[in-house]
């Protein structure tokens, strides 16, 4: 069990640039979570997926955001025409379902600036 | 909908003194409770978390929280802090069934001074 990994750390992009984020979770956690967290304030709910279906969606998830997760395992995120408002700190989490509420464990995040 | 409330945006203690970090929330029916703690440069890691029973719920690196349905509070408790645990406090609450997603509280700064 290596932990909850993002991939990349950091990310500074120019406005109106696509961006893409990916999530490993840990293995057989057959639930998968996309949080925003901006300076100040605690996480945000995106989206989540269980297996490989995307369940939920926030209404925070502008039709710029996009979410996969192929074959239930690793999951990408992706920013198309970025805005200065995108800038935030991107968290995965993963969890296995276990019958009620799930213990969620986060990855380190990804960083991302828009110029 | 839920809500979570944590009202003090810093906290400062001494090493080695007592702390307690206040969280209200805002839910209809019997929450599911939780308190992260987050690091500078990490990820969120669970501290504890209350489902049912015992209110008094016992957690990781010395921590407890009491969870007190009357005052719709989640306060997290420490008899005493070490210089380590300064970091940002994340209390949340979440849907008991359903889909489960967290309501994240904005967080509370904890600053230990030696």
């Amino acid at each position: 069990d290596t932990g909850v990994s993002q991939d990349p750390r950091h990310k500074i992009t120019k406005r109106g640039q696509n961006v893409t984020f990916r999530c490993d979770p840990i293995s057989e956690h057959n639930r998968l979570y996309w949080y925003r967290q901006t300076l100040g304030q605690g996480p945000e709910f995106l989206t989540y997926f269980q297996n490989e279906a995307q369940l939920e969606k926030s209404r925070l998830l502008s039709n710029r955001f996009s979410a996969e997760r192929p074959k239930g395992s690793f999951s990408t995120l992706e920013i198309q025409r970025t805005e200065q408002g995108d800038s935030a700190m991107y968290l995965c989490a993963s969890s296995r379902t276990v019958g009620g509420a799930d213990e969620q464990f986060f990855g380190p995040g990804t960083r991302l600036t828009v110029l | 909908a839920q809500s979570v409330t944590q009202p003090d945006i810093h906290i400062t203690v001494s090493e080695g003194a007592s702390l307690e970090l206040r969280c209200n929330y805002s839910y209809g029916a019997t929450p599911y409770l939780f308190w992260y703690v987050q690091s500078p440069g990490q990820g969120l890691q669970l501290l504890l978390k209350y489902f049912s029973g015992d209110t008094l719920v016992q957690g990781i690196k010395g921590f407890e929280a009491e969870f007190k349905r009357s005052q719709s509070s989640f306060n997290l408790r420490k008899p005493s802090v070490h210089w380590s645990d300064a970091a940002e406090y994340f209390c949340a609450v979440g849907e008991a069934g359903g889909s489960y997603i967290p309501t994240f509280g904005r967080g509370t700064s904890l600053i230990v001074h030696p």
